[in-house]
């Protein structure tokens, strides 16, 4: 049962390009929702986080958008660059309680 | 990687023998995790440790047992390794099981023939 469903799989973009990545969840006792960049070959780092008591967070070039009433959130990565290559992954978790994580999006930024 | 060590980093065997992962941290941080990451299915967690000696199971803890004797070690155990395990394994710390940041090591890439 997958408790956070990613989409997409796979993206490609060119520079310059904001790619989307979405993801929902049917717990609505989550409240604690990061994303995670993992490049290759490389253990997944925390890249941006955002709890349901507000809808949009901004770090750098990097939005998560946060939909309550849908379930849904996603992040946006404004001006994309080649080094923004990497796969994301979505994640949750409600109080203490261990993160699910989402299947993952790998992302391309093409020159 | 947050002073994490994972050994081996590669580590090819042969169904049915036992394997033994360590993850070795230098944070002095409570919580360690285990993962698995398989394309299609994401970080899919194992088994945690919230102190030493206490440990739980996660989502997909069939076929494997870990144990933690000393803080900064946590050592995850194939007993009779099959070819579903074969996958790259994380682990990953942080301060509390709480919504901290979870710091993952560089990882582990098993193969089982």
């Amino acid at each position: 049962q997958q408790q956070v469903k990613q989409s997409p799989q796979s993206l490609i973009v060119q520079k310059g390009g904001i790619p989307i990545i979405n993801c929902a969840y049917e717990n609505t006792a989550f409240d604690y929702f990061p994303w995670y960049q993992q490049f290759p070959g490389k253990g997944p780092a925390l890249l941006i986080a955002i709890r349901p008591d507000v809808s949009e967070k901004k770090e750098g070039r990097f939005t998560i958008s946060f939909n309550k009433s849908a379930k849904q959130f996603s992040l946006h990565i404004m001006d994309s660059q080649p080094g923004d290559s990497a796969t994301y992954f979505c994640a949750a978790s409600k109080g203490f309680q261990k993160l699910v994580f989402g299947t993952g999006t790998r992302l391309l930024v093409s020159p | 990687d947050a002073g994490i060590t994972q050994s081996p980093r590669h580590k090819v065997t042969e169904t049915g023998t036992p394997v033994t992962l360590r993850c070795h941290q230098t944070e002095n941080h409570r919580y360690m995790y285990w993962y698995r990451q398989d394309p299609g299915h994401g970080l899919r967690l194992i088994h945690y440790s919230y102190g030493v000696k206490d440990t739980d199971k996660g989502e997909v803890s069939d076929g494997y047992s870990v144990s933690r004797s000393k803080t900064e070690d946590f050592l995850l155990t194939l007993e009779s390794a099959t070819s579903s395990q074969t996958s790259v394994y994380f682990c990953a710390i942080s301060d509390s099981g709480g919504q901290e940041t979870q710091y993952f090591g560089p990882g582990t890439r098993l193969l089982v023939l």
